[in-house]
């Protein structure tokens, strides 16, 4: 069956714009989860879901982050006003309850 | 964010030798550990788990030891193969709650 799957795989914007990230969980997978990796580095844990609800947002940066998943599938990651730190590979896993996470290949997101 | 590692420790085996890449957790309430590896330009994926109930659990070439005494986690691969080369993280879970990711170990494997 298919995996996850992100959209846009590679994005490349100006410092100060908003972008949005978008993944595609498995079929039936009841959590869903964003995560952040700088090049070199580990995962650094940004938010999830349970359904449609977050009940752990404890990993987004700044205010500037934001997440919604609708429907218990599709989720959207919001960065508004981008910065240059913000760079990174943002990485989506998707899990049945709390079993292993699978993830998708990444957006890999370049702020000029 | 949680366990942003800085720079990730290497390891690097000769071709056909066992490999042991090592973790410590965090949380004594963690019931759930996996491990995970990510080639390059490519998303994690996963190799093996283990419940806390288990101290040892085995796959194809792989085995994961868990010490729950001093919240240690190892991952033994044998006969280590050119295509094991990758990212390799530890991860731990509380029941219905974040995975927390290890910093991650580069794992090199010489010809």
């Amino acid at each position: 069956g298919a995996g996850v799957s992100q959209s846009p795989s590679n994005k490349v914007t100006e410092k100060g714009k908003d972008v949005e990230l978008r993944c595609d969980p498995i079929s039936g997978h009841t959590a869903l989860y964003w995560y952040r990796q700088s090049l070199g580095q580990g995962l650094e844990f940004l938010i999830y879901f349970q359904g449609n609800s977050a009940p752990d947002k404890s990993g987004l940066p700044s205010d500037r982050f934001s997440a919604e998943r609708t429907g218990g599938s599709v989720s959207t990651l919001t960065i508004q006003r981008t910065q240059q730190e913000d760079s990174a590979v943002y990485l989506c896993a998707s899990s049945f309850w709390d079993n292993e996470q699978f993830f998708g290949p990444g957006t890999r997101l370049t702020v000029l | 964010g949680e366990s942003v590692g800085l720079h990730l420790p290497t390891l690097s085996v000769q071709e056909g030798d066992n490999s042991i890449i090592n973790c410590a957790y965090s949380n004594s309430a963690s019931d759930y550990f996996i491990w995970y590896k990510q080639e390059s330009g490519k998303g994690p994926q996963f190799i093996i788990d283990i419940r806390s109930n288990m101290d040892k659990r085995q796959g194809q070439r792989v085995t994961v030891l868990l010490n729950k005494t001093v919240k240690h986690l190892s991952l033994q691969i044998a006969a280590t193969q050119p295509g094991d080369s990758a990212v390799y993280f530890c991860a731990e879970q509380t029941s219905y709650d974040k995975v927390i990711f290890g910093p991650g170990t580069s794992l090199s494997v010489i010809p």
